[in-house]
């Protein structure tokens, strides 16, 4: 099946610094990916769409410059905490569907991201 | 906003089938029901989905009403394994845009 992947699986940094996840779409190309946080015992929250080759869609109370989305290509969507605060501190999963008619939508195996 | 409604948590005894609800009233004709769940510190697993047939696979069942306002999905065989949340969504086919509910948080017990 179709898989996802996510880099880093863990990471911890200093207030202040930045921080890039990537997820990769392994086996197909896709042209939107999402990204979603998850707080502890709470559900994903969409934080934003990514677009190959354009700017990415950010749902309503997510601020586009502190998490910078890049999807530069088919395969590939980053997004980069800027000025990582300790309240960034969260789980983030990022998400791609096949292209033109797939039923499913893949997930990453996300990204614990420890803000000290 | 998501457009389910489930139980917030369920137990099961391992070995036995696992029955969990979801209230969809508001579903559209082309919108799908679809099954995932997230194993802890996991990313979301798809399950199942389907349109207002029932369905299984090797993972699980999909009962749906005739109405589509509610469903069920059904682990046959419940294992410990199986503790997770289960996120019930319902959504268009072919957009890949998921908005979560707070699913039903599934406890096997041994």
């Amino acid at each position: 099946g179709a898989v996802v992947s996510q880099h880093p699986s863990r990471v911890i940094c200093k207030s202040g610094t930045s921080v890039k996840i990537e997820c990769r779409s392994l086996d197909f190309q896709a042209t939107t990916m999402f990204w979603y946080r998850q707080f502890p015992k709470q559900s994903l929250m969409l934080m934003a769409t990514s677009n190959e080759g354009s700017k990415a869609t950010y749902e309503q109370g997510v601020e586009k410059d502190k998490f910078l989305i890049n999807h530069a290509s088919l395969t590939l969507s980053t997004l980069t905490v800027t000025s990582a605060h300790p309240e960034d501190s969260s789980f983030y999963i990022c998400s791609a569907g096949r292209n033109r008619g797939g039923k499913e939508a893949f997930f990453g195996q996300g990204t614990r991201l420890t803000v000290v | 906003d998501a457009k389910t409604t489930q139980p917030t948590s369920m137990d099961c005894a391992e070995g036995r089938a696992a029955n969990l609800p979801c209230n969809h009233s508001t579903i559209s004709g082309n919108e799908y029901v679809y099954w995932y769940r997230q194993i802890h510190s996991q990313g979301p697993q798809y399950i199942i989905h389907g349109l207002k047939n029932n369905e299984t696979n090797e993972m699980a069942s999909l009962i749906i009403t005739e109405d589509r306002k509610s469903s069920t999905l059904i682990l046959p065989h419940a294992t410990l394994r199986d503790t997770a949340v289960y996120y019930c969504i319902v959504r268009v086919d072919g957009d890949d845009k998921i908005i979560f509910g707070k699913g039903t948080r599934l406890h096997i017990l041994p």
